[in-house]
């Protein structure tokens, strides 16, 4: 079955950096553009960024863009988050999803926290 | 860049009601609209994709409609387990949500 784990998540202080990751079984890795997706404590959903099967095409959204990186390795089935220069509002549940158009499986997610 | 409402941010009903959420694009997104499903402390879940075609395993309550900027979810006889929070989500350029409405018991 489909699973996604994140982690990496953890306490950094503001202009500090994170990496995030997300294993990825059961599926077909490389087939599957993946994206981040992030959830502030009593918000609602943000994008934050996808990637290709590939990983020659990638988005962020404005929020993020110039301070994080997505990547992966699709020989590991892993994605993966690069946040640099965090600030208080980058705190958030970080979530990893599978891209099929919608985002069809979800992990569980990640907490990240940037508080001096 | 497409923004994304949704209406009413808060809905109060109960068990057995027909439930209807308006979900409203900026600009035109075709059909690539997604409604999803989330309770407290858990992942989203995908309920609606193409704003019409129900995702394999959820229940036939659920339904979606619209093209262009106007979309609805609706939930046809409210159940226990439907209580949760739905958010709409375009997928036409890059990926973004909806604010959320959160369907609470009344």
């Amino acid at each position: 079955q489909v699973q996604l784990v994140e982690s990496g998540g953890g306490l950094v202080k503001p202009g500090g950096s994170l990496r995030l990751s997300c294993a990825a079984s059961g599926f077909t890795f490389s087939d599957y553009y993946m994206s981040w997706i992030r959830q502030a404590p009593g918000k609602g959903l943000e994008w934050v960024s996808y990637i290709s099967s590939s990983g020659s095409t990638i988005y962020y959204a404005d929020s993020v863009k110039g301070r994080f990186t997505i990547s992966r390795d699709n020989a590991k089935n892993s994605l993966y988050l690069q946040m640099n220069s965090l600030r208080a509002e980058d705190t958030a549940v970080y979530y990893c999803a599978r891209v099929v158009g919608a985002s069809d499986y979800w992990g569980q997610g990640t907490l990240v926290t940037v508080s001096s | 860049d497409i923004q994304m409402t949704q209406s009413p941010s808060t809905l109060s009903a109960s068990v057995g009601d027909r439930v209807t959420i308006t979900c409203r694009a900026s600009q035109s997104i075709s059909s690539w609209l997604a409604w999803y499903q989330q309770k407290p402390g858990k992942a989203p879940k995908l309920l609606i994709y193409k704003a019409s075609s129900l995702e394999s395993g959820v229940p036939s309550r659920f339904s979606g409609s619209g093209s262009g900027t106007e979309f609805t979810l609706t939930i046809s006889s409210l159940q226990p387990d439907d209580f949760a929070t739905y958010y709409c989500q375009q997928y036409n350029s890059y990926r973004n949500f909806g604010p959320g409405t959160k369907v609470d018991i009344k």
